[in-house]
């Protein structure tokens, strides 16, 4: 069964880094492609951007400047760091795998984590 | 980018009933619109992608329509599990948006 994990800090200071782990079991992250979410309070939901079985990424242009989302594929797993936070990015952040279906990749997302909340305050 | 709204915010409705929630693109999406329920303590679950096609494991009281800018998630004779919040989401271009979410509540 494919199973999605975040992790890190739960709370982050403004004008620094949020760095969040996905741990994935189950699945090689070596297929498919592999996207993060976030849900701020109010419950508006917003794309962060994907990293792909190759490794190539692709951004949310509203944050593009300020994200990077990498991997570690010996560990099977991915990350988001998010720089210059402020107390905007407050959220719960998740991260899912994209759905395949007649071997072709759709982004729209079948397996989720259960999501990390993060504040940023001082 | 394309905006999605999704109606109503809130709905009341009793176990049994069915309902309807709507979600309305900014510009057309074809069909490339999924549907996802969301529990507390519990992963996002995908229901419906392609506008109307189950997900593996979505019960057939739920069902999915439209293309170009409007779509509905409707679900018959609600089960007292299906009161929760459900989330469309386009993914037609980049960047993916997601609507603003509907709460099903008991009446």
């Amino acid at each position: 069964e494919v199973q999605l994990q975040e992790s890190g800090p739960g709370l982050v200071k403004p004008s620094q880094s949020l760095s969040l782990t996905c741990s994935v079991t189950g699945y090689s992250i070596t297929s498919n492609y592999w996207g993060w979410i976030r849900k701020f309070p109010g419950n508006k939901m917003e794309w962060i951007g994907h990293i792909s079985y190759s490794g190539s990424t692709s951004y949310n242009p509203s944050l593009k400047s300020r994200i990077s989302i990498t991997r570690d594929t010996s560990k099977n797993q991915f990350f988001l760091q998010l720089n210059s936070v402020t107390t905007e990015d407050t959220a719960t952040y998740y991260c899912a795998r994209y759905h395949l279906d007649s071997s072709y990749i759709y982004p729209l997302f079948d397996y989720w984590g259960q999501g990390v909340m993060v504040t940023v305050s001082s | 980018d394309v905006q999605m709204t999704q109606s109503p915010s809130y709905l009341a409705a009793s176990p049994g009933e069915s309902v309807s929630i709507s979600c309305k693109a900014s510009k057309s999406i074809s069909t490339y619109l999924a549907w996802y329920q969301e529990k507390p303590g519990k992963a996002n679950k995908l229901l419906i992608y392609s506008g109307s096609t189950l997900q593996s494991g979505t019960p057939s009281r739920f069902s999915g329509s439209g293309s170009g800018t409007d779509f509905t998630l409707t679900i018959r004779s609600l089960e007292p599990e299906d009161f929760t919040v459900y989330y469309c989401q386009h993914y037609n271009e980049y960047p993916l948006t997601f609507g603003s979410g509907t709460k099903l509540e008991i009446k």
